[in-house]
């Protein structure tokens, strides 16, 4: 079985600063890793994935997220960010084998940034 | 552009109530899920349908049915609403590979009164 623990349920953040969002997973299969964005009165967008390869993935709006097998986590990073970027996220882990019918969801972060 | 449209926003019902929720999806895909969504809890699947007229229970489908007639529509069914499936409800669906991420409705927020 899977599990996906976001260590944090709400981040505040100024305007302009870093972020970091962190995801933990537990697994005993390969597995995807995606991050989720879900604005006010929305539902969930893509932001990112990982399926293989390079451990280091872009995504939408300046995001990026590094996994890291050992530590098993895939947090998620901005460098500066806006505004616009108040927000859930939602970090999810889906097994290789199964795809999308078996997608873990971790209990989301609030991100709130001020001005 | 990809797009899973959810009928309704926000419902308001009473206790007791047959509910329905429909969403569409123009995808072509075959695969449709329903979630509920409340604070603290993430997303917790209820359903999900790899088929016309084919629907596997998700974790949560105590007190929820579905029904999919047609490829495009899945429809998530409270027999006898109460008060503590008020909750926000998300539809997805997801393309035939392993790696495709899940495409989501903008949810309805249910309040059952």
């Amino acid at each position: 079985a899977q599990s996906v623990t976001q260590l944090d349920s709400q981040v505040p953040v100024f305007e302009e600063a870093p972020v970091e969002l962190r995801c933990n997973y537990s697994s005993s299969v390969s597995v995807y890793l995606f991050w989720y964005v879900q604005y006010p009165n929305q539902g969930l967008q893509l932001l990112l994935k990982y399926l293989s390869g390079s451990t280091l993935v872009k995504g939408i709006n300046g995001f990026e997220a590094e996994f890291n097998k050992s530590q098993t986590s895939f947090h998620l990073r901005k460098p500066s960010v806006h505004i616009s970027d108040t927000a859930e996220y939602f970090c999810a882990v889906t097994p290789a084998h199964t795809g999308g019918f078996k997608t873990i969801f971790g209990a989301g972060t609030r991100l709130f940034v001020k001005a | 552009d990809v797009k899973v449209t959810q009928s309704s926003r926000y419902l308001v019902k009473r206790t007791g109530e047959k509910v329905f929720l429909e969403c569409v999806q123009d995808m072509d895909h075959e695969n449709m899920f329903w979630y509920r969504q409340d604070p603290g809890l993430g997303l917790r699947l209820i359903y999900f349908s790899y088929d016309v007229k084919m629907k596997e229970k998700g974790d949560i489908p105590e007190g929820y049915s579905v029904s999919r007639e047609k490829k495009e529509r899945f429809s998530l069914i409270l027999e006898s609403a109460s008060t503590n499936q008020t909750s926000m409800y998300l539809c997805a669906s997801i393309g035939g590979r392993n790696n495709s991420p899940l495409h989501f409705g903008n949810g309805t927020r249910l309040t059952v009164t």
